[in-house]
């Protein structure tokens, strides 16, 4: 299998500009987890799916943050308006039930944000 | 609501030293304990996962230990190279969320020739 794979790897972008990240999880794996590290924070979860439904978006920072699964092998992530503050990597991971929810990341983008 | 602490936030130990990375929970209810390895500018690596009902789980030199009713596993590397630098983190799941994952903050290890 080729993991979890992630587009862009980086992203540069200016304030205010839309950014869409791109997450394909491991084929046969039910859960999805967007997440996003910075030094300051750490890792942060900011929402996760299973069988395609969001089942907690509490990390979402605002509403400027939205995320949709239309399909088992797709999510995006997507920021509009960007602001410098987003500046982060974000990561997507997916488990299965099958597989005692043992978590796969992809590796990463990383979003600059000017 | 469920903390996860990891000690020491760093390490640094020479080539061929035997070590011991410590990771605390709060909350003895856990579903799970999965080990991570990140790189620097890297995703997280799977190294371990630990069910709520095993005691240990083992990976050429590395050894995952769980002991719920103290909170408490420890990864243990043997013989360490500097392969093995980069930063280890521990996570919890919860038997009552069993998708989701409590991080650690890490431990940072370097490990010199």
């Amino acid at each position: 299998d080729a993991g979890v794979i992630q587009s862009p790897r980086h992203e540069v972008t200016e304030m205010g500009q839309e950014v869409t990240l791109r997450c394909k999880p491991i084929s046969g794996h039910n859960s999805l987890f967007w997440y996003r590290q910075t030094m300051m924070r750490g890792l942060e979860l900011l929402i996760y799916f299973n069988n395609n439904v969001p089942i907690d978006d509490s990390g979402m920072p605002e509403d400027r943050f939205s995320a949709k699964m239309p399909n088992a092998s797709f999510s995006t992530l997507k920021i509009q308006p960007s602001e410098p503050r987003d500046s982060a990597v974000y990561f997507c991971a997916s488990s299965s039930a099958g597989s005692y929810y043992e978590q796969y990341f992809g590796p990463g983008t990383r979003l600059t944000v000017t | 609501k469920q903390e996860v602490t990891q000690i020491p936030a760093a390490l640094s130990v020479p080539e061929g030293e035997n070590l011991v990375l410590n990771c605390s929970f709060t909350d003895s209810a856990i579903y799970n304990l999965q080990w991570f390895r990140q790189d620097p500018g890297k995703g997280l690596t799977s190294l371990l996962l630990i069910q709520s009902s095993q005691r240990e789980q083992t990976s050429g030199r590395l050894n995952a230990s769980l002991d719920k009713s103290s909170g408490r596993s420890t990864l243990y590397i043997a013989a360490s190279q500097p392969g093995d630098s980069a930063t280890y983190l521990c996570a919890v799941s919860s038997p009552y969320n069993t998708d989701k994952l409590i991080f650690g903050t890490g431990t940072r290890l370097q490990v010199f020739p």
